[in-house]
């Protein structure tokens, strides 16, 4: 699976966009772009996936660029209860049930009042 | 739908016992189930995957005779931290993923393991 690169923190205004990048330049055809979140002491939360074309959901849209080196997620109203590491991972389809998720250090994100 | 539990969600054990930590699905069959540990301010690291009646794949480092994972029905995995230490510490997080649900791996809120 193709490594990321993510912004060690960020920091965001309560009710402003969140954009969070990551970098994945040795992506293959054939993977996909996903995005977790994990609050303190708690488990992941997944958020949003994409091969190719952008998507958007009730948390939050991924736009990915044409080239799929890189992938932005937006998080359109930050809100306090956002503040949480985010993972940015690139794996291979789901063919068969035992892919595995390979976790960077992810992106700390403070949204402040 | 899609939810998963984890019990206990903390522990407080002493060194040189045997702790479990039970992992639910409470409404999908979960052909395939991952566990994961977490050390303060690090990433999550797979310590293995277990399928459903089968023996779990430990990841490389991990001592399958101390983390003992049993997957015996659809919607149930253990482990077992055998004669733990205080650097056992940590926070255990398991995964679940399903046949129903294209195989998206959904998470548990973890538990947090002290040994004293």
């Amino acid at each position: 699976d193709a490594k990321t690169t993510q912004p060690p923190s960020m920091d965001c205004a309560e009710g402003r966009a969140a954009n969070l990048p990551c970098n994945h330049s040795t992506i293959s055809g054939n993977e996909y772009v996903y995005w977790y979140r994990q609050i303190h002491s708690q488990g992941p939360q997944y958020i949003i996936h994409g091969l190719k074309n952008n998507e958007t959901n009730e948390m939050a849209s991924l736009i990915i660029t044409e080239d799929r080196k890189s992938s932005t997620l937006i998080l359109p109203h930050a809100t306090l209860r956002d503040t949480a590491v985010y993972y940015c991972i690139v794996r291979g389809p789901n063919a068969g049930n035992n892919r595995k998720l390979i976790w960077g250090l992810g992106t700390s994100l403070a949204v402040n009042p | 739908g899609a939810v998963v539990s984890q019990h206990p969600s903390r522990v407080i054990c002493k060194s040189g016992t045997s702790v479990k930590i039970e992992c639910r699905s409470l409404d999908f069959q979960a052909t395939t189930m991952f566990w994961y540990r977490q050390f303060p301010k690090q990433s999550l690291m797979l310590m293995a995957t277990s399928n459903e009646g089968s023996k779990a794949t430990y990841e490389q480092g991990v001592e399958k005779d101390k983390f003992l994972i049993n997957h015996a029905s659809l919607t149930l995995s253990t482990l077992t931290v055998t004669s733990a230490h205080p650097e056992d510490s940590s926070f255990y997080i398991c995964s679940a993923n399903g046949q129903d649900l294209s195989y998206e791996q959904y998470f548990g809120p973890g538990t947090r393991l002290t040994v004293t």
